[in-house]
């Protein structure tokens, strides 16, 4: 079936850094979806993306819609400690309406 | 309501016992999905429903896992004859519609510890 595989797994950085993480699958997606997890919480929604080639920004993050459709990329510029956490794609199976996760990439700020 | 709604937040159980956990999705939301996370883990898909009716269980890990929503709204997730394998984070999601095109929307989760 369908899965998603985020890279890194995990990313240590200094404070002020840009991150980048990217998603990908062997099939084609129609939606992409970037969610932030801190511990003890639900996931939150970033952005969402639903067309090919698309970029669009909230703040400080930007993603992009793989012209593929078989990738995802969320980047973080100028990095702060309260973007630690766990970040997962997400994108519903191609003729359903599942949502499916990534793998999750767990990321560290220091200060 | 204002965003997804779960309870308990916490639930221990012990061995062997049934559980059920709730969810309130967001007003007007017709889809709602059960996810479970073990510790350190990613989300795995469990079911959802459009409308009342669950056409996919196929995530569902055991027939000790069902799962039932009434009126297009409150869902409740049951576990029966509890294990210690069924300690996770149960996270229920809500969307406007089904399908893509539209956000899912998550509680903040029942952590379920057997015992």
């Amino acid at each position: 079936g369908q899965q998603l595989n985020q890279s890194p797994q995990s990313m240590f950085i200094q404070e002020g850094e840009d991150v980048s993480m990217n998603c990908t699958s062997s099939s084609i997606f129609n939606t992409w979806l970037w969610y932030k997890q801190d511990p003890g919480e639900g996931p939150v929604l970033l952005i969402a993306l639903y067309k090919a080639g698309e970029l669009t920004s909230n703040g400080r993050l930007t993603a992009q819609f793989g012209i593929t459709r078989k990738d995802s990329f969320l980047n973080i510029s100028a990095s702060i400690p309260s973007d630690v956490g766990i970040y997962f794609c997400a994108g519903p199976v191609t003729g359903t309406y599942k949502y499916i996760f990534g793998t999750g990439t767990r990321l560290k700020v220091l200060a | 309501g204002a965003g997804v709604s779960q309870s308990p937040s916490n639930k221990v159980t012990e061995k062997g016992k049934d559980v059920e956990l709730r969810c309130d999705p967001i007003s007007g939301h017709t889809a709602l999905y059960w996810y479970r996370q073990r510790l350190g883990q990613g989300l795995e898909f469990l079911i959802y429903f459009q409308g009342n009716s669950a056409p996919d269980k196929s995530g569902l890990p055991s027939d000790r896992f069902s799962a039932e929503r009434t009126g297009e709204s409150v869902s409740t997730l049951t576990i029966q004859r509890t294990q210690q394998e069924d300690s996770a984070v149960y996270l229920c999601a809500s969307s406007l519609v089904y399908g893509g095109g539209t956000e899912a929307f998550f509680g903040q989760g029942t952590r379920l510890t057997v015992v």
